[in-house]
C-alpha cells in the first residue's frame, strides 16, 4: 500500500542553521507529494508540492524535489529563522478518485535565536 | 475565495457524553471533505472523507461517525465519548482527491 516515512524528530537548530527534513515514500503509480506545516495551536497549511518526478516545489526559502530514483522528497532550507519552529508534515496523493492524502508522522522543527 | 470554518475551538467533555463538531466551507461546491485526528505523536490520521452529499468513507472503525447533511458541511459526531477520544480534530476540504488540502483551524477536544 502507499505510505510516507518522514524522519523523526525533534530537530533543534540554531537560527541561519541549514535545515533538512528528510522524507520517502511508497506508492503505487505516480503520486503527488505534499509538506504541510502546522505552527502551534493552529491546522495545518500547505508549504509546497510537486505533481511528477524531478518537480521542485519552492515556497518562503523552503524547497523539495521529486525524485523518482530514491523515492524522496527532502524538505530544505538554506537558513532557518525562529519563526519557521513548527511542525512539518510530508503527504503523498495517489491520484486516485476516492482516496485522501495519506500523511507522514511529522517532524517537530525547534529554531532557537 | 474558499474558507473553511471549523467549531468550537476547544471542548471539555466528559466520558460518555456526546460529541458533535462542525466544519462549513465557504466559496466552492461539491468539495471533498475530510476529518483527521492529530492525537500526540502519532501524526494525522483520517477519520472520515466524503466525496459527496451523504457518501461517507470511513478509515478507521469507532465510536465516531460522521455526516454531511449539505453540499459544504461535515459533521463529527459520537453518542458516548471514551478518553481516547481525547485529540486535535482537523477538518479539510479539496477540490478532487488529488488537489492539495485546505484544513480549518481544529478543535482541541479533552475527554475527562
Amino acid at each position: 500500500g502507499n505510505s510516507v516515512t518522514q524522519m523523526e524528530g525533534p530537530v533543534t537548530l540554531s537560527e541561519e542553521a541549514f535545515l533538512t527534513i528528510n522524507c520517502t515514500y511508497t506508492a503505487t503509480g505516480y503520486p503527488s507529494l505534499f509538506w504541510y506545516v502546522q505552527y502551534p495551536g493552529e491546522g495545518l497549511q500547505l508549504l509546497l508540492k510537486a505533481t511528477k518526478a524531478d518537480d521542485k516545489g519552492s515556497n518562503k526559502g523552503f524547497e523539495a524535489t521529486y525524485r523518482k530514483e530514491t523515492t524522496s522528497f527532502h524538505l530544505e532550507k538554506g537558513s532557518v529563522q525562529v519563526s519557521d519552529s513548527a511542525v512539518y508534515f510530508c503527504a503523498l496523493s495517489a491520484n486516485q478518485a476516492g482516496t485522501a492524502l495519506i500523511f507522514g508522522k511529522g517532524t517537530t522543527l525547534s529554531v532557537s535565536s | 475565495s474558499q474558507t473553511i470554518h471549523q467549531w468550537p475551538a476547544t471542548l471539555v467533555q466528559p466520558v460518555g457524553s456526546p460529541l458533535s463538531l462542525e466544519c462549513t466551507v465557504e466559496g466552492t461546491s461539491n468539495p471533498n471533505l475530510y476529518w483527521y485526528r492529530q492525537a500526540a505523536g502519532r501524526g494525522l490520521q483520517l477519520l472520515f472523507y466524503s466525496v459527496g452529499i451523504g457518501q461517507i468513507s470511513s478509515e478507521v472503525p469507532q465510536n465516531l461517525s460522521a455526516s454531511r447533511p449539505q453540499d459544504r458541511q461535515f459533521i463529527l459526531s459520537s453518542k458516548k465519548l471514551l478518553l481516547s477520544d481525547s485529540g486535535f480534530y482537523l477538518c479539510a476540504w479539496s477540490s478532487t482527491s488529488s488537489s492539495p488540502l485546505h484544513f480549518g483551524n481544529g478543535t482541541r477536544l479533552t475527554v475527562t
